[in-house]
């Protein structure tokens, strides 16, 4: 089953900043953020795992509430290269390594 | 740093033609992947393999699909008698496996059948 993640798109001001929330209706174990620029692959940015902690990467970071089964990325003070569109990719289980992706959150940074 | 590497990076073909789209993955890695990503949309898994065998496939990936990893390097999607609708960029992906173990896409083959 698919994630949810909302807002479908999002539009900052450069160093403005901006959250991308993942959710799911049945238990995690762990979420997976990938930001895909147009007509490239998706690169991966960040783990959560279950029972982990939250995960940061410059600017970008990400927090995993398990008991809500929902993920969140936040950026921070955005960059142009931000743009692009956010995926979460989630799995249910530690040995189940096959990640169902969300619609994707479309970032766009204008200066 | 390592990578997957997928070829062609675009394939165009008649429709009811067969293609195979090749995927080297990395090296020490032990799942495998094909993911399809129609245009403006998201990314949907297609299928994993592991030990030399599918380990789980979608609904998307019946019989008009196949996998291979035939001489342990390579890792192949083949597509037969083509669609409109199988239009769409593919996607390889590995992974080690174990905690925390992210998987590596590789950069694609957009495929357009005409």
């Amino acid at each position: 089953q698919q994630p949810v993640q909302s807002p479908q798109a999002v539009i900052l001001r450069e160093g403005e900043d901006a959250v991308i929330n993942c959710s799911s209706s049945k238990a995690l174990y762990s979420v997976h953020w990938y930001r895909q620029k147009h007509g490239e692959a998706p690169i991966f940015l960040m783990i959560l795992l279950k029972g982990g902690e939250q995960k940061g990467h410059d600017k970008i970071s990400a927090s995993f509430n398990e008991k809500k089964q929902q993920s969140s990325l936040y950026l921070t003070a955005s960059q142009l290269s931000y743009s692009g569109t956010y995926f979460c990719g989630t799995n249910k289980r530690s040995n189940d390594y096959k990640l169902s992706f969300g619609a994707g959150t479309t970032v766009t940074v204008r200066a | 740093e390592p990578e997957v590497t997928q070829t062609p990076s675009h394939q165009v073909t008649q429709m009811g033609q067969e293609v195979i789209l090749r995927c080297v993955p990395i090296s020490n890695h032990l799942y495998f992947y094909w993911y399809r990503q129609i245009l403006g949309q998201k990314v949907e898994f297609l299928v994993s393999f592991y030990n030399n065998e599918i380990s789980e496939k979608s609904e998307i990936f019946d019989d008009q699909f196949s996998v291979e990893r035939p001489d342990g390097s390579n890792f192949t999607l083949k597509i037969r008698s083509t669609k409109l609708e199988d239009s769409a960029m593919y996607f390889c992906a590995s992974l080690l496996g174990g905690l925390g173990t992210e998987a590596f896409f590789g950069q694609g083959t957009r495929l357009t059948v005409v």
